[in-house]
């Protein structure tokens, strides 16, 4: 199958600084791309789908400038949270589909103290 | 919008044992897709299945779609096989990727 690389898989970052996860489809171009959070014990919630060359659409109760979202090329999307606080920190995974499958980065779990 | 439901919500087997994990929604859905999420986190793409059987080795899933269902089926389990299994579709509007409630899967050597 098809591979999505993202980084780092782990960060600690002091509360108040921002932090950048990348996600890159490896060996297939990827127009949407998506961000996922993920607390303990619970399902994977959708927070953004992010189209190549445009804003990223926002699921409802997601801060837009909290969590921010660029697609810069079809095989790179970066997820920055900005000001982290300690209610940030949770388990991101990104997403990209090929020709109808989506295929998943292995997840970053960041620990905001 | 869809609604899922996945069950058991947690299963507790001995190794070797059968098991059958059950995904119902609430509308017609297309591109049904299982994975297992292991211990560390990753989601590991299991089927991609749109309708009908297919068989990976021990795992097989069935979608029915006209009733609104797919299984997955694994056979004599292995403690590898441990983890949280989600069946997870897009939502055919905006072509996001919805994932079920998913069923925790604990496998006793």
């Amino acid at each position: 199958g098809a591979v999505v690389s993202q980084h780092p898989s782990r960060v600690i970052c002091k509360s108040g600084t921002s932090v950048k996860i990348e996600c890159r489809s490896l060996d297939f171009q990827a127009t949407t791309m998506f961000w996922y959070r993920q607390f303990p014990k619970q399902s994977l919630m959708l927070m953004a789908t992010s189209n190549e060359g445009s804003k990223a659409t926002y699921e409802q109760g997601v801060e837009k400038d909290k969590f921010l979202i660029n697609h810069a090329s079809l095989t790179l999307s970066t997820l920055t949270v900005t000001s982290a606080h300690p209610e940030d920190s949770s388990f991101y995974i990104c997403s990209a589909r090929g020709q109808g499958e989506a295929f998943f980065g292995q997840g970053t779990r960041l620990t905001v103290v | 919008g869809i609604q899922v439901e996945q069950s058991p919500p947690d299963l507790i087997l001995q190794e070797g044992a059968n098991s059958t994990l059950r995904c119902n929604f609430s509308d017609s859905v297309n591109n049904l897709q299982w994975f297992h999420q292991n211990p560390w986190g990753q989601l590991i793409n299991l089927f991609y299945i749109p309708s009908g059987t297919k068989q990976n080795g021990r795992l097989s899933a069935t979608t029915v779609a006209t009733e609104r269902y797919s299984l997955l089926y694994i056979s004599s389990s292995q403690t590898t096989d441990s983890g949280v299994y989600f069946c997870a579709w897009p939502y055919s509007s905006a072509s996001k990727i919805i994932f079920g409630s998913g069923t925790r899967l604990s496998i006793r050597p």
